[in-house]
């Protein structure tokens, strides 16, 4: 089944302790992306990549780091978070055309809580 | 910069009702994609449509519709008949080449 795995679904840390979440995709997707859902904000994106080891920012990446060693793989780290960062986050693909990504594909959504 | 807009914060209908969501965009590429998302009461995101800006024609798909206005710089969507089951929050996004931006949302509730 082709789809995007987010780990963990839920999760509580405090304040400064490194924390990464997971991203996996099976579809063979050259376009990867995190966004953070905070409400009245909508989705914003913390950064994508277009191909292995190519990454970029998105609109809100202070405070977080990715890295794309393997297509498939894309996770996100928070080396020192803080509770502003409390928030619900989702990892998607898609397949990248001229102009940009395609159809993005999400995963289920990690809900973190910076204590 | 690129952004979306998405003024309507919250919509509800009653069932049967037609409603249209509205999304504004800023950009000042030439070549960008507009898209539509939804996101029901279980949380996961789902596509809808992808269109590129060189194609201003109307798109329906079943009860669905789209209405792209360069012009105006809109992408609105109509919903025809509303069901309970449009109940959810609706995104708008751009992208110009990479970075992909998302409106507020509008969360739209059909009442029985």
């Amino acid at each position: 089944e082709a789809q995007v795995t987010q780990n963990p679904r839920y999760l509580i840390t405090v304040t400064g302790k490194k924390l990464t979440v997971t991203c996996s995709q099976n579809m063979n997707h050259e376009y990867m992306s995190w966004y953070r859902q905070d409400p009245g904000l909508g989705l914003r994106q913390i950064y994508y990549s277009m191909n292995v080891e190519v990454t970029d920012k998105g609109d809100v990446p202070e405070g977080y780091k990715v890295s794309r060693k393997e297509k498939r793989n894309f996770p996100l780290i928070l080396e020192s978070p803080s509770p502003n960062q409390t928030s619900l986050y989702f990892c998607a693909s898609s397949l990248l055309r001229t102009g940009g990504p395609e159809k993005l594909f999400f995963g289920s959504g990690t809900q973190l809580s910076v204590l | 910069a690129q952004k979306v807009t998405q003024a309507q914060t919250e919509i509800s209908v009653v069932e049967k009702e037609d409603v249209t969501l509205d999304c504004v965009y800023e950009t000042r590429d030439t070549t960008y994609y507009l898209f539509w998302y939804k996101q029901p009461p279980s949380g996961e995101l789902v596509f809808l449509i992808r269109r590129n800006s060189f194609d201003e024609q109307n798109e329906i798909s079943g009860r669905y519709s789209w209405n792209f206005q360069k012009s105006t710089s809109s992408f609105n969507f109509t919903i025809t008949a509303s069901q309970v089951v449009d109940s959810a929050v609706y995104f708008c996004a751009l992208t110009s080449g990479s970075r992909l931006t998302f409106g507020e949302g509008t969360q739209l509730t059909v009442n029985p």
